[in-house]
This record gives C-alpha cells, sequence and structure tokens, in this order.
C-alpha cells in the first residue's frame, strides 16, 4: 500500500503527558498538510510543509504544539502537556503539486483521546 | 476568511432515491471546490472536484456544478445506494493558498 500512513491510529494519554505522532506521505509528495478533526465537526487545517520547510501554521497551533519534517520525508506532530481538548482525530495528508489541481490524499489518522 | 456551509444531517434516504446535499461557501477570488467522503472506519477520499466557475465535478454518479454567482457546490445523485452511506464534506482551497477549508460534514445513511 502506497498510501498515506499515520501511526499510532488510537492513542489515549493522561492530561500532562506529551504525545507524538508520526505521518509518511506518499514517496513522491513534497507537501505534508495536518488537519484536526474534533467530533462531528470538519478538518481543521494545523500546518503545512514543503519539503522540510514549515511555510504555514494555523492560529489552531498553540505553543504546545510542534510539528517538524526533518528530511522531507515523514513527519511528526508532537503535542506537550495535553490537555483534554486536544482530544480529537489528527489527520495527515500530502500532495505533489500546489495550485488548483493539486489532489490532497489524506491518512486514516491518529485518534488521541486525553484522559 | 473563507468558509464553507453545508446542510446538517443525518439525511436519511432510501434506497433508489434522489440525493442533494447543499453546499455554499465564501472565499476571496477563485476557489477550487471540492467533495470529500468518509466512510466508516477509513480516512477521508477524494470523491469530486471543479476548479472554475461553471466546471462539473463527477464520480461514481455523484455530480457537482461549481456556481460562482450562488457561490454554491451541491452534491448530487440520482439513485443512491446503501454502500453510499457515509459523510460527506465540502471544502475549498483558495487558489492563494494551500490548504483545504472544510464545511462540518453531513452524513447520509441508505436504507435498503
Amino acid at each position: 500500500d502506497t498510501g498515506v500512513s499515520q501511526n499510532p491510529r488510537h492513542k489515549i494519554t493522561k492530561r500532562g503527558q506529551n504525545v507524538t505522532f508520526r505521518c509518511d506521505p506518499i514517496s513522491e509528495h513534497n507537501r505534508l498538510y495536518w488537519y484536526r478533526q474534533t467530533l462531528g465537526q470538519g478538518p481543521e487545517f494545523l500546518t503545512y510543509f514543503q519539503n522540510e520547510a514549515q511555510l504555514e501554521k494555523s492560529r489552531l497551533l498553540s505553543d504546545r504544539f510542534s510539528a517538524e519534517r526533518p528530511k522531507g520525508s515523514f513527519s511528526t506532530l508532537e503535542i506537550q502537556r495535553t490537555e483534554q481538548g486536544d482530544s480529537a482525530m489528527y489527520l495527515c495528508a500530502s500532495s505533489f503539486l500546489s495550485g488548483p489541481s493539486a489532489e490532497q490524499y489524506f491518512g486514516p489518522g491518529t485518534r488521541l483521546t486525553v484522559t | 476568511g473563507n468558509s464553507v456551509t453545508q446542510m446538517e444531517g443525518p439525511v436519511t434516504l432510501s434506497e433508489e432515491a434522489f440525493l442533494t446535499i447543499n453546499c455554499t461557501y465564501t472565499a476571496t477570488g477563485y476557489p477550487s471546490l471540492f467533495w470529500y467522503v468518509q466512510y466508516p472506519g477509513e480516512g477521508l477520499q477524494l470523491l469530486l472536484k471543479a476548479t472554475k466557475a461553471d466546471d462539473k465535478g463527477s464520480n461514481k454518479g455523484f455530480e457537482a456544478t461549481y456556481r460562482k454567482e450562488t457561490t454554491s457546490f451541491h452534491l448530487e445523485k440520482g439513485s443512491v445506494q446503501v454502500s453510499d452511506s457515509a459523510v460527506y464534506f465540502c471544502a475549498l482551497r483558495n487558489n492563494a493558498g494551500n490548504m483545504l477549508t472544510f464545511g462540518g460534514g453531513t452524513r447520509l445513511m441508505v436504507k435498503p
């Protein structure tokens, strides 16, 4: 399967703990996106990378959130000092091109539950 | 800023019924418009797209026409199947930006 993969698929953590998620994009894609989806809502943009450069961050991405894409391949999203409000599905997507025709392919997501 | 509004669900239909899910948007410039589908337990999949006014996107019997005059991109299907049961998301991408802006999603339930 050469689609976008995310690990872990599920994570349960206690409030105050740090968590890290990983996304492996489709291999030739140079753009990688992170979104957050809360229950019953549509996904909301968090940040995106072009190769290893983080080019845009949403206001949703507080100081407790950090994302990296060190070699322009996989990416990690870390949440420090988790809060119950961080409980959500974290989605990763990748694309090859930018512009009107670029299609973003989504991974299955990591579901985070903060207790 | 950009925003997408779609009809709230759930929408419950009998098999072979006609489907319409309304979607309207607010954006600057000329955005590209998308419909994504999320089947139970699966990730988001692109269903169809349109990149300019009056374009019609179509896939798997679903259609949507980019209407700039009414800022709408309504999803239609002539005859739904039980297997179409899923959550449908309307989304836009402004050509000046890169991220997708999604609506809240509409759950469709099709009964045999």
